[in-house]
């Protein structure tokens, strides 16, 4: 089965700088590849997804890359703000008929003011 | 929309204890998930359902677990007897047809077990 890879597991910044959460994963086939974020005392929440014909994906001031060759996709987090504190996952799944999602570890970003 | 709303947010009880953690996922979502958090080993699933069946429980950890999901609006975990170990925060989440692996979560349960 899907196993999915996250480092690092914390990440400390100052505000402003840029950070970038990398996975890895094992299933060749997979093609559907979330990031959820999660904040004290709060469930996960999707933030911004990519599929596997896609190599880059961006919402403001997060982007999503991804390198099927390698099987290695990263979030990146640019002026980064307080309020970006939270628990990042990514996960990864197969986009063919229902494939539940496979959870990476987790990292714990900290944006110091 | 509310949201998927889970209930109690908290519950202590003590070891040998039946707890019952309760899931009102989102209308018009047709898969529900139960999640459990740890520090050791992160998220985990337990067991999910698609129109109120159960698909994949390969999650459940042990018998002492059981879930049900009797209508689209409600589910149910339980676990009887809680042990020390079972001491998590446990997630509810659901998705829509259209897409189904945009996962909503629900704020959770943080269970203790005394």
């Amino acid at each position: 089965g899907e196993n999915v890879e996250q480092h690092p597991s914390t990440l400390s910044v100052q505000e402003g700088d840029s950070a970038v959460i990398k996975c890895t994963y094992s299933d060749s086939a997979s093609n559907y590849f979330p990031w959820y974020k999660q904040e004290l005392g709060k469930g996960p929440q999707l933030i911004i997804d990519i599929r596997s014909n896609v190599g880059e994906k961006k919402d403001q001031r997060i982007a999503v890359t991804l390198n099927k060759t390698a099987k290695h996709f990263s979030l990146h987090i640019t002026e980064t703000q307080p309020e970006d504190s939270a628990v990042y996952f990514c996960a990864a799944s197969k986009d063919t008929g229902f494939q539940k999602l496979v959870f990476g570890t987790g990292t714990r970003l900290l944006v110091s003011p | 929309d509310a949201g998927v709303i889970q209930s109690p947010r908290h519950e202590v009880t003590e070891m040998g204890q039946e707890v019952t953690l309760r899931c009102k996922p989102i209308s018009g979502h047709d898969y529900l998930f139960w999640y459990r958090q740890t520090m050791m080993r992160g998220l985990e699933l337990l067991i999910y359902f698609n129109n109120n069946v159960p698909i994949d429980d390969s999650g459940m950890p042990e018998d002492r677990f059981s879930a049900k999901m009797p209508n689209a609006s409600f589910s149910t975990l339980k676990i009887q007897p809680s042990e020390p170990r079972d001491s998590a925060v446990y997630f509810c989440a659901s998705s829509s047809p259209d897409r189904p692996y945009g996962y909503t979560f629900g704020s959770g349960t943080r269970l203790t077990v005394v």
